[in-house]
């Protein structure tokens, strides 16, 4: 069955370093999209990614950070300049062409930054 | 701007019993869609079921089914015969139908413990 996939599973990093998280998403899906989790709170959308685009984004989603499709099959999510309120897990998800059937989870990015 | 409410942090459920957690929304949006999604303490986020809101059937996925009252903003999940694997994190999603946007919006989660 396809599944999303993420690299690396955790990352620590130091206060104002630049980290590059990466997703493959399900292959035929054309939805793309960056979600965070920080430790016991709540699901928080950051951005959505559709026909090479961003097609929305949070107001999370400040200049610090910026996506990218480089390839086919990648999907990443930059942070310039990290804080260490960006620790979180960071999960990418996908959709299929219509984006109304589910988004599919990767199993997530668990980002500390020191 | 639409919210999603899930009003009990904690629930717990004997093994093989049925539990029902709760979900209300708030829109004005008359096309959306809901979700439940399953979280394990290995964080993985798990689609549990998905109904459409312009459908008057309760969506149900093997044990799994939903309580979806339009009107009344409420979406509930029922777990029929509970099993150890079903103790995870619960969420409660919303996505409105407009144009190429399709963010959930989440609920805070419900924590479900099922009991030997």
């Amino acid at each position: 069955e396809p599944e999303v996939t993420q690299t690396p599973s955790h990352q620590v990093t130091q206060m104002g370093q630049e980290v590059i998280l990466r997703c493959v998403p399900i292959s035929n899906h054309l939805y793309f999209y960056w979600y965070r989790q920080i430790l016991g709170q709540k699901v928080e959308f950051l951005v959505s990614f559709y026909n090479n685009e961003i097609s929305e984004k949070s107001e999370i989603f400040d200049d610090q950070f910026s996506v990218e499709r480089p390839d086919g099959s990648n999907f990443t999510l930059k942070i310039r300049s990290t804080k260490l309120e960006d620790s979180a897990m960071y999960f990418c998800a996908s959709s299929d062409r219509t984006g109304v059937e589910a988004q599919y989870f990767g199993p997530g990015t668990r980002l500390l930054v020191l | 701007a639409q919210t999603v409410t899930q009003s009990q942090p904690e629930m717990s459920v004997q093994e093989a019993e049925t539990v029902t957690l709760s979900c209300t929304y708030d829109t004005s949006e008359n096309n959306y869609y809901l979700f439940w999604y399953k979280q394990p303490p290995s964080r993985q986020m798990i689609l549990v079921i998905r109904q459409e809101a312009y459908k008057q059937q309760n969506a149900t996925e093997n044990r799994f089914s939903v309580n979806f009252q339009k009107a009344a903003k409420s979406f509930s999940l029922k777990i029929s015969d509970s099993q150890l694997g079903d103790t995870a994190m619960y969420f409660c999603a919303f996505m409105k139908y407009a144009g190429n946007n399709r963010k959930l919006i989440w609920g805070l989660g419900t924590s479900l413990a099922v009991n030997p």
